[in-house]
């Protein structure tokens, strides 16, 4: 059962344009969602992360968007570059009250072409 | 400089060999984790281990064994029971008071001939 499905499998932007990747989830006591960069070869980098008590968080030209009711949240990139082509993750976890494992779920990636 | 170091890079054995695949942290993170990634697939969780002398099974378990005898390290082997044992796995860590963070190595591409 995949509780994390991210969409799309692969996004071809150009220079400068907007790249959008989103994420549904299934299990509402998850209530950490980040966002892991990947470039080949490599591992997975965290990139943005962000708890369910704020809709929006944004960090330089990247900006997570939360809709809780949903049960959606999204990745997008302002004024994409070359250098953002990558494979990117979402994911969640859940913190039990008594502490958790922090398992992350993870979805399974968006191939992000940049062209110059 | 602090950080996960994964070896090898890449890793070629025979069907039927078991494979140890070393992850070694000098971050103090509690717990590590093991992933592996095979294309169009995302990471699936293998073992995690929260303290030393602990570890539980993730989503993949068979097939893998792993050892958390020290702080800093947490071995993963690939036994001849693994069915499709290709793949890149990679190993992670986190602190305890960071929350959910966990940070990754550079992986390691095993492939089985």
């Amino acid at each position: 059962q995949q509780q994390v499905k991210q969409s799309p499998q692969s996004l071809i932007v150009q220079k400068g344009g907007i790249s959008i990747i989103n994420c549904a989830y299934e299990n509402t006591a998850f209530d950490y969602f980040p966002w892991y960069q990947q470039f080949p070869g490599k591992g997975p980098a965290l990139l943005i992360a962000i708890r369910p008590d704020v809709s929006e968080k944004k960090e330089g030209r990247f900006t997570i968007s939360f809709n809780k009711s949903a049960k959606q949240f999204s990745l997008h990139i302002m004024d994409s570059q070359p250098g953002d082509s990558a494979t990117y993750f979402c994911a969640a976890s859940r913190v039990s009250s008594g502490g958790s494992n922090y398992k992350l779920t993870f979805g399974k990636g968006t191939l992000l072409t940049v062209n110059p | 400089d602090g950080g996960i170091t994964q070896s090898p890079k890449y890793l070629f054995r025979k069907e039927g060999q078991n494979v140890t695949l070393s992850c070694e942290q000098n971050l103090n993170h509690d717990a590590m984790y093991w992933y592996r990634q095979d294309p169009g697939q995302g990471l699936r969780l293998i073992y995690y281990s929260q303290i030393v002398n602990d570890f539980q099974k993730g989503d993949i378990a068979e097939g893998y064994s792993v050892s958390r005898e020290k702080k800093e390290s947490f071995p993963l082997t690939v036994t001849s029971a693994q069915k499709n044992p290709t793949a890149f796995y990679l190993c992670a860590s986190r602190l305890r008071t960071r929350g959910n963070e966990q940070f990754f190595g550079p992986g390691t591409r095993l492939t089985v001939l």
